[in-house]
């Protein structure tokens, strides 16, 4: 069935470094892939998507990966900063079914001071 | 500009009980999905409406449904509660499925 794998499960970087969170999918019919932010308390929030007709997008210190062929794709966020402590969520959405967002099982993000 | 509306934002009930829980998209939006989270898991799919009408479910119970009001609200509902049930309910709106804007949330637990 629809999968989305999502390492790591929690990740801690130094401020200022660059994070790295990966994603496989299973379904080869997925051509949208949105990236969730969501802090404690909170709803997600998405940060960045892509489609598949493209391999990187990038939008300020956030940038994502897609390899269609290896159904992988991936968020780098560089000079991370307190505030991007949260935990993200990777997602796919299969075309025509576009009702239906499939989510990674998440990362918890540590930025350290 | 309101976002998406939850209500309540904390519920407890008892096992065996019944459940609404209330969304409203932001404005102009006609799409409506509702997701469930549980605690350390990412959000999976519940059900979507469309201008009124159910258009995707996901792999749950009968004991769940939801309905879409003309404003676009949207109500979703659980009976015979179970532990199980316990979890963060998300609501999310868009204007033609794609662009997903989530809500906080309403926090169910289940005693």
């Amino acid at each position: 069935g629809e999968n989305v794998e999502q390492h790591p499960s929690t990740l801690s970087v130094q401020e200022g470094d660059s994070a790295v969170i990966k994603c496989t999918y299973s379904d080869s019919a997925s051509n949208y892939f949105p990236w969730y932010k969501q802090e404690l308390g909170k709803g997600p929030q998405l940060i960045i998507d892509i489609r598949s007709n493209v391999g990187e997008k990038k939008d300020q210190r956030i940038a994502v990966t897609l390899n269609k062929t290896a159904k992988h794709f991936s968020l780098h966020i560089t000079e991370t900063q307190p505030e991007d402590s949260a935990v993200y969520f990777c997602a796919a959405v299969p075309i025509n079914r576009d009702d239906k967002i499939i989510f990674g099982k998440g990362t918890r993000l540590h930025i350290l001071p | 500009d309101a976002g998406v509306t939850q209500s309540p934002t904390h519920l407890i009930k008892t096992r065996g009980q019944q459940v609404t829980l209330r969304c409203s998209p932001i404005s102009g939006h006609k799409s409506v999905s509702w997701y469930q989270q549980v605690l350390g898991q990412g959000p999976q799919f519940i059900f979507q409406y469309y201008e009124k009408e159910e258009r995707g479910r996901g792999n749950f119970p009968d004991r769940f449904s939801a309905r879409q009001f003309p404003n676009y609200s949207s109500e979703l509902n659980v009976n015979a509660l179970l532990l199980g049930d316990s979890a963060l309910y998300l609501c999310a709106s868009s204007l033609q499925g794609r662009g997903y804007t989530f809500g906080s949330g309403t926090r169910l637990t289940v005693v």
